[in-house]
């Protein structure tokens, strides 16, 4: 069973550009939740999505945005990219209600912003 | 403020010195809590969930219980593959399933 696969594994990216993210949630999973993750703050909360609507955000400015496809798959958006957004962006896929397994994590994406 | 926090940042162990991790959270209704296990760049990976007071849970050398304020997980005669960062993560009733947050973690290294 294949896991959850996020492209690309490292990007760097010069201040002022923008980024996309993409994640393959695991087979039949519809919920796909994304966070960062930074070792002054630990993985905080960006957002979730569920059948291509987002359920919830967490407190990030509106450059980061994401999207959800028909078939799960879902890309994030940094636009207008800052020192501070280099990070670990981790994507996380669950059936929905099934909390008792947890939330699958992919490797993650490491974003260099220079 | 919801908040969650782990203790010690840092631990390092001989083979076989069992110990325990410390999660210690406040938040506004529990639905459940999680503890991930994280090797260096990669991603969580799933241990355990605890929905209520009372409960532990257990899985080869690792035991997770949960009280009404914080979570432990017990190490028991570690070996130098439990090295890895646990982190602990709470999802609160008020907030959507993928809506978890998460203690900075403990960094645990086990010395053959």
């Amino acid at each position: 069973k294949a896991g959850v696969t996020q492209t690309p594994r490292y990007l760097i990216k010069t201040r002022g550009q923008q980024v996309t993210l993409s994640c393959s949630p695991i087979s039949g999973h519809r919920s796909v939740s994304w966070y960062q993750q930074t070792p002054g703050q630990g993985l905080q909360f960006l957002f979730e999505y569920f059948s291509e609507t987002q359920r919830n955000k967490g407190n990030f400015p509106g450059r980061f945005s994401g999207r959800q496809f028909s078939n799960s798959r879902s890309e994030m958006n940094v636009s207008t990219l800052e020192l501070g957004d280099s990070a670990l962006y981790l994507c996380a896929s669950s059936l929905a209600g099934q909390g008792e397994t947890g939330y699958t994590f992919g490797s993650g994406t490491r974003l260099t912003v220079v | 403020e919801d908040q969650v926090t782990q203790s010690p940042e840092a631990l390092r162990l001989q083979e076989g010195e069992s110990s325990s991790l410390n999660c210690s959270y406040t938040v506004s209704g529990l639905r459940g809590l999680f503890w991930y296990r994280q090797d260096p760049g990669k991603g969580p990976e799933f241990l355990f969930t605890l929905y209520s007071a009372g409960e532990e849970k257990e899985k080869e050398r690792l035991k997770a219980t949960l009280t009404k304020k914080e979570s432990f997980l017990h190490i028991t005669a570690p070996k130098p593959e439990d090295s890895a960062t646990y982190l602990c993560a709470v999802r609160r009733i008020r907030g959507s399933q993928g809506n978890l947050i998460f203690g900075k973690g403990t960094k645990l290294s086990v010395k053959p």
